[in-house]
């Protein structure tokens, strides 16, 4: 079972690029999300998604856009990379029933030059 | 807006000593959940602790829901070098939705 997958793993962007961060889930869950961290800052929350078809804005939204066309994927989009977006991403995904719990992937770790 | 406050940000003990992390919100979440983070690695469920009041143990990790359920603490006994990484709580509100502290990095020193 692999849980949530994440690619790449590490990037390396220069100012200005595009380009899209993969996150794939097996488990059927209807939530998923795009956390940053940053030293000192903890997660914090890009965009979500309740289920296929519905996203939302998190607390740091601004340069980044997602769409969820199946339960699977959710994947997250640098619309113009800017230095300050440097950072590591996780996707996380949840049943979104109860208690439920986060399962993360392995985080990508992204550099804008 | 950071909704959950962590401290210390930073801790660095010698093994076998005990130590202490707090969490603390303004505002009541329906459950509070801690996670623990290796380098290179997602973090990774704990514990969730729901009721106002409640103590989980974990064989040497111990959690406490505050009684307003907008707080929580996380003691370590008898801290070992496994035990280091990011320690990060969550709150969850009445929609699911996670809210997570700003994070204690932990070094334990053998």
């Amino acid at each position: 079972n692999a849980g949530v997958t994440q690619t790449p793993k590490f990037q390396v962007l220069k100012t200005g690029q595009s380009m899209t961060l993969q996150c794939a889930q097996d488990m059927n869950h209807e939530y998923m999300s795009w956390y940053r961290q940053d030293p000192g800052m903890g997660l914090r929350l890009i965009h979500y998604s309740v289920g296929a078809g519905i996203t939302d804005q998190g607390e740091v939204p601004n340069g980044y856009n997602v769409s969820r066309s199946t339960t699977e994927d959710f994947p997250l989009r640098l619309l113009s990379a800017a230095p300050s977006q440097t950072s590591v991403y996780f996707c996380a995904s949840s049943t979104g029933q109860g208690n439920t719990e986060a399962f993360f992937g392995q985080g990508t770790r992204l550099t804008v030059v | 807006t950071q909704l959950l406050e962590q401290s210390p940000q930073f801790l660095s003990i010698q093994e076998g000593e005990n130590l202490t992390v707090y969490c603390n919100s303004s505002s009541v979440f329906s459950s509070l959940q801690w996670y623990r983070q290796e380098p290179g690695e997602g973090p990774v469920l704990l514990v969730t602790v729901v009721t106002g009041g409640e103590v989980k143990k974990l064989k040497r990790l111990t959690f406490q829901f505050g009684d307003a359920r907008k707080d929580s603490s996380l003691h370590i006994t008898a801290a070992q070098p496994g035990d280091t990484g990011l320690y990060l709580c969550a709150g969850l509100n009445t929609g699911n939705q996670f809210y997570f502290g700003t994070g204690t990095s932990l070094t334990v020193i053998p």
